[in-house]
């Protein structure tokens, strides 16, 4: 039972322009999430979290919302970088569990 | 200077035999994980250790043994190699507990089982 969902594979964009990086969530008890960015051969890196008693957080370029009804979250990197072509993990958990729980991750290339 | 590092990187052996791979951190953490990345690349969570203490355990099978000598270590232990290990281990480390803390990842160790 896959509790953490990223149904797009991979998402390309221009230099420049606005990625957007979806991420769906079935458990509505995850009060915690975070997005992780992980380049070739390397371990996942932190790049943004999220409490659930907010709906956006901010840290520089890159926005995480949050969207409880909806039991969503979205990552947007504005402008996207040819640096941040990477394959990006959201992950969720509840206060206390102890572990997150990961999603299958979303390949970004972006495009000088 | 690396802060989870684990060792080796690349790991290729036959099936039925046991091995073991070794991760350290040097962020003073107090926690420890190990983490599965199948080749539908779910990141699964293996185990958690909080000083020195298991505290995740989920349900791997008991061949595979995780061992913390110290808070700055955990290693792992596969017995009796399936093929279906195969896959990329990453160890990571928190602060505190998962939940709310940052965990920082290891480079992974990528197994094959032959």
């Amino acid at each position: 039972d896959q509790q953490v969902k990223q149904n797009s594979p991979s998402l390309s964009v221009q230099e420049g322009r606005i990625s957007i990086l979806n991420c769906d969530y079935t458990n509505s008890m995850f009060d915690y999430f975070l997005w992780y960015k992980k380049y070739p051969a390397e371990g996942p890196t932190f790049l943004i979290s999220i409490s659930s008693i907010k709906d956006k957080n901010e840290d520089g370029r890159f926005t995480v919302f949050l969207n409880k009804s909806a039991k969503h979250l979205s990552l947007h990197i504005v402008p996207s970088q040819p640096g941040d072509s990477a394959v990006y993990f959201c992950a969720a958990s509840v206060r206390g569990t102890y572990k997150y729980i990961f999603g299958t991750g979303t390949r970004l290339k972006v495009l000088a | 200077d690396t802060a989870v590092s684990q060792t080796p990187k690349y790991l290729v052996t036959q099936m039925g035999n046991d091995k073991s791979i070794k991760c350290e951190q040097n962020l003073g953490h107090d926690t420890m994980y190990w983490y599965k990345q199948d080749s539908k690349k779910f990141l699964k969570i293996m185990f958690s250790y909080n000083n020195k203490e298991l505290i995740i355990n989920e349900t791997v099978p008991n061949r595979f043994s995780p061992k913390s000598p110290d808070k700055a270590h955990l290693n792992l232990h596969i017995n009796s190699l399936e093929l279906g290990d195969s896959a990329v281990y990453f160890c990571a480390s928190s602060q505190g507990l998962a939940g709310v803390e940052t965990q920082y990842f290891g480079p992974g160790t990528r197994l094959l089982v032959l």
